[in-house]
């Protein structure tokens, strides 16, 4: 059972366009809401990450909105750039130095 | 900045064969995380170590074992492979004494195992 769910699978958008991929969950434990980027046999690199004690969090184009009550969040890509085309992984774990549990992945590709 | 390093970056091996991978932590980091990715999936965790003591452990298989050296380095043993063992295997740490920094966990480039 994905403890993680995310969505879409995948997801196309023109270059300029705004990328939005959400992600839910059901372990309330869990307070730490990292996004990964992975290209294609590289490892995952951490792009952004929240905590639930905040609602948003922007990092340059990057932006992550939480929903506590929702158990839901997701990542907003401003003015998306065909170098943005990779595979973003949302995760979540519950406490420092813990396994991080991910989403099943969204293949972003942005068309010039 | 140091990254994780990983070695070898890929390996063949036959079914039934002996496989080790290494990961080399960024330098002060006392946890090392192990994940292996499928093609198409999401990493999944293995096990994890802190201050080289085991702290965590997932779906890794009674096949593999894995420990951290004094020197912070881990090694992932992975024994009777199968041909389902061919994957992405990818290595993470992170300062978990740091306090409220010490959830961010960085990956190394991964190993990728092939099992003929």
């Amino acid at each position: 059972q994905q403890q993680v769910k995310q969505s879409p699978q995948s997801l196309i958008v023109q270059k300029g366009g705004i990328s939005i991929i959400n992600c839910a969950y059901e372990n309330t434990a869990f307070d730490y809401f990292p996004w990964y980027q992975q290209f294609p046999g590289k490892g995952p690199a951490l792009l952004i990450a929240i905590r639930p004690d905040v609602s948003e969090k922007k990092e340059g184009r990057f932006t992550i909105s939480f929903n506590k009550s929702a158990k839901q969040f997701s990542l907003h890509i401003m003015d998306s750039q065909p170098g943005d085309s990779a595979t973003y992984f949302c995760a979540a774990s519950t406490a420092s130095g813990s396994r991080l549990t991910f989403g099943e992945g969204t293949q972003l590709t942005v068309n010039p | 900045a140091a990254g994780v390093i990983q070695s070898p970056r890929h390996l063949i091996k036959e079914k039934r064969e002996t496989a080790t991978l290494k990961c080399y932590p960024i330098p002060r980091h006392d946890t090392v995380y192990w994940y292996q990715q499928g093609p198409g999936q999401d990493p999944q965790f293995l096990i994890s170590f802190y201050e080289k003591m085991q702290s965590d452990k997932g779906s890794i298989p009674d096949r593999f074992s894995a420990q951290q050296f004094s020197d912070y380095h881990s090694e992932l043993n992975m024994s009777s492979l199968e041909l389902g063992d061919s994957a992405l295997y990818f290595c993470a740490s992170s300062l978990r004494s740091k306090g409220r920094g010490s959830f961010e966990a960085f990956f190394g480039q991964g190993t990728r195992l092939t099992v003929v």
